[in-house]
């Protein structure tokens, strides 16, 4: 079974760039988070997704994030435009289950904005 | 206070040793609990889930105190390989997962 998958495993941007992240979850897990890991500081729940729908966005940044679900299948993070303080890594998993289970984490976007 | 918080470390300990790990985390309304296993420059991995009875796997056992409001994670007979950032993460009662910056452990011959 393949596990989580992520595109791009790197991105260097300018400031005031676009990037968008792709994520492919583990087929028929209708969950599927992001998470961005600043450098020196722990992992931290971006949004979560149930099929095509947004669960909870509670951790989205700001309205330069947009997150998107089309079909319930994969899912793209663009932040635009993009500033110094995104720099990090962005991790998506995926669940068969909302509460209580395992999330598979994919190998993570490591983005550095200058 | 953090949500969920760790000793850092790093814990330095040789092959052979016991170790033991806390994670104490501030929402009494917690309700899932996880000790997952990050490598340098990997994505974390699940380790073990923590139940309320505690849990053993193998070298690995998980305990939970919901009174005080802390896991922990023992380690027995450390191996080269077991060497990893160990992250401790808490779903509260909305079931954002939260997690803690994580403890390096390092296993030397």
């Amino acid at each position: 079974e393949a596990g989580v998958t992520q595109f791009p495993s790197h991105s260097v941007i300018e400031k005031g760039q676009t990037v968008t992240l792709r994520c492919d979850p583990i087929s028929g897990h209708d969950n599927l988070y992001w998470y961005r890991r600043v450098m020196g500081k722990e992992i931290k729940f971006l949004l979560h997704f149930v099929k095509e729908s947004k669960q909870d966005e509670s951790g989205m940044p700001n309205n330069r994030f947009l997150a998107e679900r089309t079909g319930g299948t994969y899912s793209t993070l663009k932040v635009q435009p993009a500033e110094l303080e995104d720099s990090g890594v962005y991790f998506c998993a995926s669940s068969p289950r909302t509460t209580g289970y395992e999330q598979y984490f994919g190998p993570g976007t490591r983005l550095t904005v200058t | 206070r953090k949500e969920v918080e760790q000793d850092p470390g790093p814990f330095n300990v040789p092959e052979g040793a016991t170790v033991a790990f806390n994670c104490t985390y501030s929402n009494s309304a917690s309700q899932s609990f996880f000790w997952y296993r990050q490598d340098c420059r990997k994505e974390p991995k699940l380790l073990m889930s923590v139940y309320s009875s505690g849990n053993e796997d193998g070298r690995f056992t998980a305990q939970l105190n919901r009174a005080s409001q802390y896991i922990s994670l023992l380690i027995r007979d450390s191996k080269l390989s077991d060497s990893a950032t160990y992250l401790c993460v808490v779903n509260g009662g909305s079931y954002i997962p939260t997690f803690g910056r994580g403890t390096s452990l390092i296993v030397h011959p």
